[in-house]
Order: structure tokens, then sequence, then C-alpha cells
């Protein structure tokens, strides 16, 4: 079945520096990929998705690739601020398109 | 504002016990979800709603029991709790069912059975 893997945090950061959190799948068929970022104390909120492979999906200074051929989705920003700390999450669409699964996130402590 | 709200917030019981968990959206959205997500945050959805009707059932023990009044409500009901219960839950709505659709999330519900 479809799974998601990205990297173990936590990853701790200073404020400023360059931000990658690697995130793969396998999946039949072409799945829509999703970052979601989950700031402490609440949901999880979308950050950022891409429906089809080389589609870039951006915001709030994050960006990632939807990279078929190294079924890969990493999570970028040039610079990142400490109110960046939260929980991220990748997850893909499974293969019916029915619900989403979920990776099983990586803590990203940014200090000043 | 709250788009998706869930009451309580908190929750401490004693093992055995039965006890329920409310959601509410405001965001006129079709679909509603239930997720747990365990200690090491882990997020694995539980069921969805489409207009009150159950989509998805995972393989979930039947203690758990959603339930539907209408499109704007699922709440989620735990008979015989059982301390590997322990975890957050969270309630979400989505415009449309299909995961081409954004998902909004509440702010969790955090369950301690002891």
């Amino acid at each position: 079945g479809n799974s998601v893997t990205q990297m173990e945090g936590p990853v701790t950061l200073s404020e400023e520096a360059f931000l990658t959190i690697n995130c793969t799948y396998t999946a039949t068929g072409y799945p829509s990929l999703f970052w979601y970022v989950q700031y402490p104390g609440e949901g999880l909120q979308l950050l950022l998705k891409a429906t089809k492979a080389d589609d870039k999906g951006s915001n709030k200074g994050f960006e990632a690739t939807y990279r078929k051929e190294t079924t890969s989705f990493h999570l970028e920003k040039g610079s990142v601020q400490v109110s960046d700390s939260a929980v991220y999450f990748c997850a893909q669409t499974d293969s019916s398109a029915s619900k989403i699964i979920f990776g099983s996130g990586t803590r990203l402590s940014i200090r000043p | 504002d709250t788009a998706v709200s869930q009451t309580p917030k908190y929750l401490v019981t004693q093992m055995g016990n039965d006890k329920s968990i409310k959601c509410e959206q405001n965001l006129g959205h079709d679909t509603m979800y239930w997720y747990k997500q365990d200690s090491k945050k882990f997020l694995k959805i539980m069921f969805s709603y489409n207009n009150k009707e159950l989509i998805i059932n995972e393989t979930v023990p039947n203690r758990f029991s959603p339930k539907s009044p209408d499109k704007a409500h699922l709440n989620l009901h735990i008979n015989s709790l059982e301390l590997g219960d322990s975890a957050v839950y969270f309630c979400a709505s989505s415009q449309e069912s299909g995961t081409f659709n954004e998902q909004f999330f509440g702010p969790g519900t955090r369950l301690t059975v002891l």
C-alpha cells in the first residue's frame, strides 16, 4: 500500500538557516502530495501541495517539488524564522484517493 | 470565528469508562473526519463522513462509534476505555470527500486514560 517516510526529528536550526526536511513516498498510481504543519497546541494546517509530477508547491517561503523519478517531495525554506518552529507532516493520497496518508512528522525547532 | 471546534480540549478518565468527544464545523463543508495521533505524533485516520453518511471506517475497535446528527457535527463516542486509547484525537473537515480538497483540522482533544 501507499506509505510516506520522512526524516526523523527533532531538527534544530538557528534563525536564517536553510531548511530541508526529506520526504519520500511509495505509491501505486500518481498520488497528490502535501505538507501539513502543526504549531504547538493546534491542529494541522495545509502548508502546500502538488498534484502531479514536477509541480512545485509553495507557501510562506516554503517550497516542495513533486519528483516522480526519485519519489520524493522534500520541503525547503531558504531562511527559517523562530515562528517556523512546529511539527511538519508529509502526506499523500492513498491509491483510491479517498483518504490522506500521513508521515510520522518531523519536529523543527528554530533558535533565535 | 473558530472553523473546526472540538470539546473538550482535555479529557482524563479511568479505564472502563465511556466518554464522548464533540466536533463542530462552521465552514459549510460536506465531509468530516476523525484522526488519532499517538505519542510519537503518528497520525492515522479513523472515520470519515460525507453528508452524515459513513464513507471511511478504518480498522478501529467497535468500542469507537462516530455519530453525525447533521453535516456540521461529527461526535466520537468511546466505550470501555483502555490505556491504549490515550492519544490526541483530531476532527477535520473538507468541502467534499476526495483528498484533493484541503482538510481543516480542529485543535485536538487530548485523552488520557488512567
